[in-house]
């Protein structure tokens, strides 16, 4: 099956310690992307990458860091300096827009909500 | 940049009855608005989408209609039902190059049997 998948569901940390947070697609798809999910509210992007090797900032990426050593794989590392970071966490992936198609659907995986206390 | 603004924030309807979704945005050059549904506790999911060369697309109970010219979109969804209550979010690309998508607020709708 064709999908994108987040691990784990659940996740619970002490506070001062940082915490790497799983994404993998095997859509082919060659952008993924980082977004936080507050309670009652909409999503914010966090980073983005549109290539291996390479990603940038969104709106809130302070305290945050990230890696794209391979196309299928886009791991979030939550960092201490993130003065907040207990949320819902949603990674998705899409076809990169060129300079003829796009922009096209995002695919969202399952979630983490990650605790930090 | 793109903004997007969506509303209501909460729309409680009767089973059977429509709802109906509005959303704004600000930047004359978006051409693609998707509009996704999240259940509770799950990720979002595409529902419909419409590209700005067209002003209407219909999937069976849902709809999506797109006004360029005051700039905004709506999603309608005919005889609700149960399964329709989630929480809504409507997108528009933020052109720098497209890669970052806005999404609105959302709207938690609520399905009444």
């Amino acid at each position: 099956d064709g999908g994108i998948t987040q691990s784990p569901k659940y996740l619970f940390r002490k506070e001062g310690q940082n915490v790497t947070l799983s994404c993998e697609q095997n859509l082919n798809h060659d952008a993924m992307y980082w977004y936080r999910q507050d309670p009652g509210q909409g999503l914010r992007l966090i980073y983005y990458s549109q290539i291996v090797n390479d990603f940038q900032k969104g709106d809130i990426a302070e305290g945050y860091s990230v890696s794209r050593e391979k196309k299928e794989s886009f791991p979030l590392t939550v960092t201490s300096a993130q003065k907040n970071p207990t949320a819902f966490y949603l990674c998705a992936s899409s076809f990169a827009v060129t300079g003829t198609g796009g922009p096209y659907e995002q695919y969202f995986g399952p979630g983490t909500r990650l605790t930090v206390t | 940049g793109e903004n997007v603004e969506q509303h209501p924030s909460t729309l409680s309807v009767q089973e059977g009855d429509s709802a109906v979704i509005k959303c704004t945005y600000s930047d004359s050059a978006s051409n693609y608005f998707p509009w996704y549904k999240q259940e509770l506790g799950k990720g979002p999911q595409l529902i419909i989408d419409i590209r700005s060369n067209v002003g209407e697309k219909k999937d069976q109970r849902i709809a999506v209609t797109l006004n360029k010219t005051a700039k905004h979109f709506s999603l309608h969804i005919t005889e609700t039902q149960p399964e329709d209550s989630a929480v809504y979010f409507c997108a528009a690309p933020q052109n720098t190059g497209g890669f970052k998508t806005i999404f609105g607020a959302g709207t938690r709708l609520f399905v009444k049997a």
